[in-house]
């Protein structure tokens, strides 16, 4: 069984348009982020919702609306993408919100913006 | 502010050699944890190990070892005989305990090539 799942792995659309991710684990984990990576690799977080109550809002464009309907899913829903939110998008959890415990990760999406 | 550098964007190596990966970071926190992650080329991110900051005590887990410094803020992992398998980009990652709510602040990753 995948413990993180991410759904579409591949998402390609125009400049505009508006895209949602699904993310969903089965670990029983208490917390959810996403995080963003960069042509260059580099990954930094966007958000982190524990126990479906947004905890982390990292100075992202509220272009990006992240939704937990319950603690084992967590959406991120794009409005009027732009060129530069092409990216691979990751979904991960971890059992509650302490800086102690790993972070587990979903294969990714790859969002490509045209 | 970065947080975390890995100074060496990539590194080859051939089968069997050791690779040794570097990572200082910056923290005002007396309580952290440094973790090491593993992106293949597949693109997952796996998790590798974690080291939190009162334990110095370096180990060994299989082929990789690591060696935790507090004194100069590094964090260097070593894969030992490395293999194809290994290749793939390694990211050193640093959670602080106050006000970062889990947050992982990654450095930049660096690219470890295994040719046979």
């Amino acid at each position: 069984d995948t413990a993180v799942s991410q759904t579409p792995k591949y998402l390609v659309t125009q400049m505009g348009n508006d895209k949602s991710i699904k993310c969903e684990q089965n670990l029983g984990h208490d917390t959810m982020y996403w995080y963003k990576q960069d042509s260059k690799k580099f990954l930094k977080i966007m958000f982190s919702y524990n126990n479906k109550e947004l905890i982390i809002n990292e100075t992202v464009p509220n272009r990006f609306s992240p939704k937990s309907p319950d603690k084992a899913h967590l959406n991120l829903h794009i409005n009027s993408l732009e060129l530069g939110d092409s990216a691979v998008y990751f979904c991960a959890s971890s059992q509650d919100m302490t800086a102690y415990y790993e972070q587990y990760f979903g294969p990714g999406t790859r969002l490509t913006v045209t | 502010a970065q947080k975390v550098t890995q100074a060496q964007t990539e590194i080859s190596v051939v089968e069997k050699e050791d690779v040794t990966l570097d990572c200082v970071y910056e923290t005002r926190d007396t309580t952290y944890y440094l973790f090491w992650y593993k992106q293949p080329p597949s693109g997952e991110l796996v998790f590798l190990i974690r080291r939190n900051s009162f334990d110095e005590q370096n180990e060994i887990s299989g082929r990789y070892s690591w060696n935790f410094q507090k004194s100069t803020s590094s964090f260097n992992f070593t894969i030992t005989a490395s293999q194809v398998v290994d290749s793939a980009v390694y990211f050193c990652a640093l959670s602080e305990a106050t006000d970062s709510w889990g947050k992982l602040q990654f450095g930049a990753g660096t690219q470890v090539v295994v040719t046979p």
